[in-house]
């Protein structure tokens, strides 16, 4: 069974500059959420996506934008970069809409300058 | 809204011996889960033990069990026979019941030292 994959590992961008981050779902889930994790924080909630569709909101701007694709895998866009989005950016898998336990991926570390 | 919160940023236990991180949250809720999350320093987020609010019995994970307390909202974590692979951050986390609140709620964490 493979477990919740993401992609790049690291990333560095300038102030301004727009981020695309991949996930890949644990096999048999269906369910994707998004966590922004600032640096001595707990992750805070982004978007959740259910069979391609989002599924619930944290309370982030529009210009963090997301995707579902039809193997429910996921990216995770945020346009118009700005400082406070260095943070670790981790992604979780889950079964169903309600699914009880997220198992997370190893999370993108990403640099803004 | 619901609230997390752990008071103790960070705790120390010499090795083989037993620790007890603390966590109390904040709902109105009568069905949730909560969770414990440990975080090394690779950063991936790795599932330690999970409860769900209707039942109990406190969970227990081999050497990680919880002592639940639902009226006083608290849901506390033991460790017990440490070991040096235990050193890490330990989030709490809570998730409502039901398909469109799927969001975990973290608190902000307590980093686990273990002494040899």
């Amino acid at each position: 069974e493979t477990g919740v994959t993401q992609s790049p590992t690291h990333l560095i961008k300038t102030r301004g500059q727009q981020v695309t981050l991949r996930c890949s779902s644990q096999s048999g889930h269906n369910t994707v959420s998004w966590y922004q994790q600032a640096l001595g924080q707990g992750p805070q909630f982004i978007f959740q996506y259910y069979r391609e569709e989002e599924n619930g909101r944290g309370n982030f701007p529009p210009r963090f934008s997301g995707l579902q694709f039809p193997n429910y895998s996921s990216e995770l866009n945020v346009n118009a970069l700005e400082l406070d989005d260095s943070a670790l950016y981790l992604c979780a898998s889950s079964a169903g809409q309600g699914g009880e336990t997220q198992y997370f991926g190893p999370g993108t570390r990403l640099l803004v300058l | 809204a619901q609230t997390v919160t752990q008071s103790q940023p960070e705790m120390s236990v010499q090795e083989a011996e037993t620790v007890t991180l603390s966590c109390t949250y904040d709902t109105s809720e009568s069905d949730y889960y909560l969770f414990w999350y440990k975080q090394p320093p690779s950063r991936q987020m790795i599932l330690v033990i999970r409860q769900e609010a209707y039942k109990q019995q406190n969970a227990t994970e081999n050497r990680f069990s919880v002592n639940f307390q639902k009226a006083a909202k608290s849901f506390s974590l033991k460790i017990s026979d440490s070991q040096l692979g235990d050193a890490a951050m330990y989030f709490c986390a809570y998730r409502a019941y039901g398909g469109s609140q799927g969001n975990l709620i973290f608190g902000k964490g307590t980093k686990l030292s273990v002494k040899p």
